[in-house]
This record gives C-alpha cells, sequence and structure tokens, in this order.
C-alpha cells in the first residue's frame, strides 16, 4: 500500500535556528510529493511539490525540501526559523494506483512546528 | 480573489439532525474534494468529484452524500448526524486534468455533534 509517514508529532525549535520537519514515503514508482502547512483555524495552504529534477525544491516563505531517493524520504527545511512559523505541516504522496484522472493525494498525519522566541 | 469558501465557518447540530455544508470555487477548478480532518489522522477523503457531473467515494464516505451543483459547487450532506461525524471539514479544488498541480483548501467547517 502506498504511504506517506511524518515520525514525529512535533518539532521544537529556537528562532533563528534551522528547521527540520521529517517525511518519509512507499509508493510503487516515482513520486510525487507535496508540503503544506496549516495555520490555526485555516486551510491547508500549498507549500511546494517535488515531480522531477533537482532533488532540492525551493517553496514558499523560505522553506525547501530535499528529496532523497534513496532514503525513500522528502525532509522539509528552512535555514532560520521564525516564530511565525509556528503551525502544523502536512507532507503528502499523490496515489498512483489511483487512475481516476485527478489527483488523489495520501496526507501523513502532520507534524507540530514551535518556534520559540 | 476569494479561492475556496466554506460555509458555515462553526456549527453545532444534535444527534440525527441533518445538514448540509456549502463549498464554492472561483478558480475555473474541474475537481473537488470534501476531507475530514481528525487529531493525530491528518487528512481523509470522503468524497470526490473529478468534474463536473461526477461523483465518487473517498475512503469514509458511510453517513455522507454530495452534490456537484455546477462546476463551481459541492455540497456535502449529512442525512443524520452522528457524534462520531464530529470534525473538521475542509473542501479543495485542483485543476484535475492537470496532474500533479496543488489543491486548494478552503478554511473548513468545524462541526459539533451533540
Amino acid at each position: 500500500a502506498q504511504s506517506v509517514a511524518q515520525p514525529e508529532d512535533q518539532v521544537n525549535v529556537a528562532e533563528g535556528n534551522p528547521l527540520t520537519v521529517k517525511c518519509t514515503y512507499s509508493v510503487s514508482g516515482n513520486p510525487y510529493l507535496f508540503w503544506y502547512v496549516q495555520y490555526p483555524n485555516r486551510g491547508l495552504q500549498f507549500l511546494l511539490k517535488y515531480i522531477t529534477g533537482d532533488n532540492l525544491v525551493k517553496g514558499s516563505y523560505g522553506f525547501e525540501a530535499e528529496f532523497n531517493k534513496s532514503q525513500t524520504s522528502f525532509h522539509l527545511k528552512k535555514p532560520s526559523a521564525l516564530v511565525s512559523d509556528s503551525a502544523l505541516y502536512f507532507c503528502a504522496v499523490r496515489d498512483l494506483l489511483f487512475s481516476g484522472g485527478y489527483n488523489k493525494l495520501i496526507f501523513g498525519a502532520g507534524t507540530r512546528l514551535a518556534v520559540h522566541p | 480573489n476569494a479561492g475556496v469558501t466554506q460555509t458555515p465557518k462553526f456549527q453545532v447540530l444534535k444527534t440525527g439532525q441533518s445538514m448540509t455544508l456549502q463549498c464554492a470555487q472561483d478558480m475555473n477548478h474541474n475537481s473537488m474534494y470534501w476531507y475530514r480532518q481528525d487529531p493525530g489522522m491528518g487528512l481523509r477523503l470522503i468524497y470526490y468529484s473529478a468534474s463536473e457531473g461526477t461523483t465518487d467515494k473517498g475512503e469514509v464516505p458511510n453517513g455522507y452524500n454530495v452534490s456537484r451543483l455546477n462546476k463551481r459547487e459541492f455540497s456535502l450532506r449529512l442525512e443524520s448526524a452522528a457524534p462520531s461525524q464530529t470534525s473538521v471539514y475542509f473542501c479543495a479544488s485542483s485543476e484535475g486534468e492537470v496532474l500533479n498541480q496543488p489543491q486548494h483548501f478552503g478554511d473548513g467547517t468545524r462541526l459539533s455533534i451533540l
């Protein structure tokens, strides 16, 4: 079965320090991977995606993600965390076994990022 | 630039009551989705509509029905609400035919069933 895992329920980081939010995936074929962020009482917002090409993908708000095929990982990173980055982060993978002609996503359970001043 | 608009934002129902959650998008997207979000479980797909005129079940369709009213609107109905349906419901849309395009989400409806 295809799946995505976010092994950490919460990540705590001091403001100004680098942050990493982890994601691993399991798919049959080449993965299409996404990161979304959810602020309190809001819907999910798209941050970035990996489809093909460079393993380092740059996205919104200074975030980037590193695709590692051998480790089946797609970790989200930012060089210097801000308090305003505190939110819930979701990794998602496209369901390659689905042939319904649209982008069906499988979401991880989410990781809460807390950036402390 | 509204994007995806959901109404209402909050609702409290009694067990057995019915309710329709409304969703509209103004991005001319073909595909629309309904998810529920529960703590520690991420998002689970309830129903989706790949294009106007079609709807299909997702992971957790029991207790729900949907209507794709037109290209813009996709509603979710609870015929007889149960406490297990207490959740946050999100509507999303995407271009659909263009694969790997991101989904765009509304701000959710917070539903409590007493």
